[in-house]
This record gives C-alpha cells, structure tokens and sequence, in this order.
C-alpha cells in the first residue's frame, strides 16, 4: 500500500538516450512534484502540477517535459541526457485546500545515472 | 534560495533530547514554518509544522519564538532511527507554495 511510488529506483543510461520515470500516487492528493537532489544533497523543485494543470515551473532545461495523464500521475520524460542529469529524482504529491497539514508525501527516489 | 539557516551538523546521545535550532529572521506573516527530514538515500518526511503556537505531535516538538525569527524542533528520547538529515522550511500555506530546502543539519545520534 505504497503513498507515492516511482518507477524505476535505479536508471543507468548513455549521453543522448531518452528516458522516463514514472510516478504514481493513490492518496487522492491533487497535487504533485518532481525534485531534483543532486550529488550534493541539494534538493530542488522543478514542476508541480495541480488537477493536471502545471502550477511551478522552475527554470528546468526544454529537455524536461512533465505529463500528467490524470491527478494520480505525473510522469517526467527526459530527452537528450548529459552529464549533469545524473541525481536523485523525487516525486511528491500533496492535497491543495486550507484544511490539514498541507504537508508532502515524497516517493523514494529514482537515482539517474548518465554515462 | 532558502530563507532559513541550520547548522551543518549536530549529535545527540541516544535517549536524550535532540534540540534543532533553526533562524528564519525574513519570515512574512503568512508563511509558517515546516520541518522535514530525511533518513539516508529515502524521500524526505513531513514532521511538524507551526505558525506561531509552540506544537507537539507524535514525532517531535516545535518551539517558535514569539517574534517568529527562529525556531527548535525538539525530538524528546532521540533514537539511532533519527540519525538523518533535518530540514527546516518556511513557506505560505498553500500547495501552490514551493518548499525550498536549504543544506539541513546533519543529526548524527551515537549510542
């Protein structure tokens, strides 16, 4: 019974490849994240969306393009791959309103490695 | 860029109290204050989080001043479990809000 699972937990891949990491929420939450924590430990956001709808956009290269096909997913296709993408990529979902703790959830990680 | 400033790191003997200072001397009147962690190689976990009122959960303690320039997460009977890296996040309340993790103190807890 998983809050917030990503897929896969671990991606090895060449400079220039495409790939996607996929997560899924079933805690009814409407909103979701995508974060980066590079190799210094720094976590940063990068997108949010909100009824599938994208509220923050961080300044992220065009390579990275979020999709979310319904509230309980938000999926990060990554084009082109460099050096400087290999991280740790988080996604979280939380539940917009004025009501309860407003926190967030984070999935467990997807660690990118670029070759 | 993060509108908080932790100390890099801290240790604490297992079964005493772990106090967590946390300076926040920009905050507006509507942000509140949030404290997360993150135990090694795992997402980072919701703990606490206060406006102005001191609040206690299950987890943990939060202290705040009265001029809400600073704050301590207090953890009462620290356990190895805690040994990890504590976050402490001002932000508005709402989900549109961004949280902006800063560098966190490492809390190292030694038997």
């Amino acid at each position: 019974d998983t809050a917030v699972s990503q897929t896969p937990k671990y991606l090895v891949t060449q400079m220039g490849n495409d790939k996607s990491i996929k997560c899924e929420q079933n805690l009814g939450h409407d909103t979701m994240y995508w974060y980066k924590q590079d190799s210094k430990k720094f976590l940063k956001i990068m997108f949010s969306y909100n009824n599938k709808e994208l509220i923050i956009n961080e300044t992220v290269p065009n390579r990275f393009s979020p999709k979310s096909p319904d509230k309980a997913h938000l999926n990060l296709h990554i084009n082109s791959l460099e050096l400087g993408d290999s991280a740790v990529y988080f996604c979280a979902s939380s539940q917009s309103g004025t009501s309860g703790r407003n926190e967030q959830f984070f999935g467990p990680g997807t660690r990118l490695t670029v070759l | 860029d993060a509108k908080t400033t932790q100390p890099t790191s801290m240790d604490c003997a297992e079964g005493r109290a772990a106090n967590l200072p946390c300076n926040h001397s920009t905050i507006s009147g509507n942000e509140y204050v949030y404290w997360y962690r993150q135990i090694h190689s795992q997402g980072p976990q919701y703990i606490i989080h206060g406006l102005k009122n001191n609040e206690t959960n299950e987890m943990a303690s939060l202290i705040i001043t009265e001029d809400r320039k600073s704050s301590t997460l207090i953890l009462p009977h620290a356990t190895l479990r805690d040994t990890a890296v504590y976050y402490c996040i001002v932000r508005a309340y709402s989900s549109a809000s961004k949280i902006i993790f800063g560098s966190g103190t490492r809390l190292s807890i030694r038997p």
